[in-house]
């Protein structure tokens, strides 16, 4: 069973629609968690980070963090045909050599029609 | 700035034969790994650098050998190539591997082995 678990759609939705992108994990020692958006054939570049539980908002995205539940979410307001991606989370423990070693989600590719 | 460049962009391989992908990095950032990225798989952490002269194997290091003599460059050498090592291969660089640091993606290597 892969440690981070990530509904790879895909996921088609009109414009200014809300999206939620999911993603479970089983290590409990993940305390860092991030979202990565991926351009078709081109590098992921990070769009949201979060350490611990709790919320984090940024302009249209909203990132959820639920350490109880091992489960977190990445959405997205009022959807834009430019948002059209694949969304990969991405987590990572901490200490030592645990540092920089990022473990990701499959990705989920999302289509915003217009 | 250049950020993060990987040459070349797309690469056939025969079975068997050796290769070197470039990553350059222009940020001066002390951490840099590579990744490969398969369909359904997400990205996994093949090799890791935390400083010039100091590497580390990720979670799939099998088939790959890295070495970093420089803060600059860090490349990626397949010994004898093989088709499971078909994938998109990106190269990312942070100033430190401590995880609120954001992690740069290159633009990636498409790879096919026959």
């Amino acid at each position: 069973q892969k440690e981070v678990e990530q509904d790879p759609g895909p996921l088609s939705v009109p414009e200014g629609a809300i999206v939620s992108l999911n993603c479970t994990y089983s290590n409990s020692a993940f305390q860092y968690f991030m979202w990565y958006r991926q351009y078709s054939r081109k590098g992921p570049e990070l769009l949201m980070y979060t350490y611990s539980s709790g919320n984090k908002e940024d302009g249209r995205f909203t990132a959820q963090v639920d350490k109880s539940s091992k489960y977190i979410s990445l959405f997205i307001r009022d959807s834009q045909p430019s948002d059209s991606a694949t969304y990969l989370c991405a987590m990572s423990a901490a200490g030592g050599t645990s540092y920089g070693k990022l473990t990701f989600g499959q990705g989920t590719i999302l289509t915003v029609h217009p | 700035n250049a950020g993060v460049t990987q040459t070349p962009k797309f690469q056939v391989l025969k079975t068997g034969q050796s290769m070197t992908l470039q990553c350059a990095q222009d940020m001066n950032h002390e951490y840099m790994s590579w990744y490969r990225q398969d369909p359904g798989m997400g990205l996994r952490l093949i090799h890791y650098s935390v400083g010039a002269g100091i590497t580390d194997q990720g979670e799939v290091p099998n088939g790959y050998n890295v070495s970093r003599s420089t803060t600059e460059d860090f490349p990626l050498r397949l010994l004898s190539a093989a088709p499971s090592q078909t994938s998109v291969y990106f190269c990312a660089s942070s100033y430190s591997p401590l995880p609120y640091y954001e992690q740069y993606f290159g633009p990636g290597t498409r790879l096919t082995v026959t």
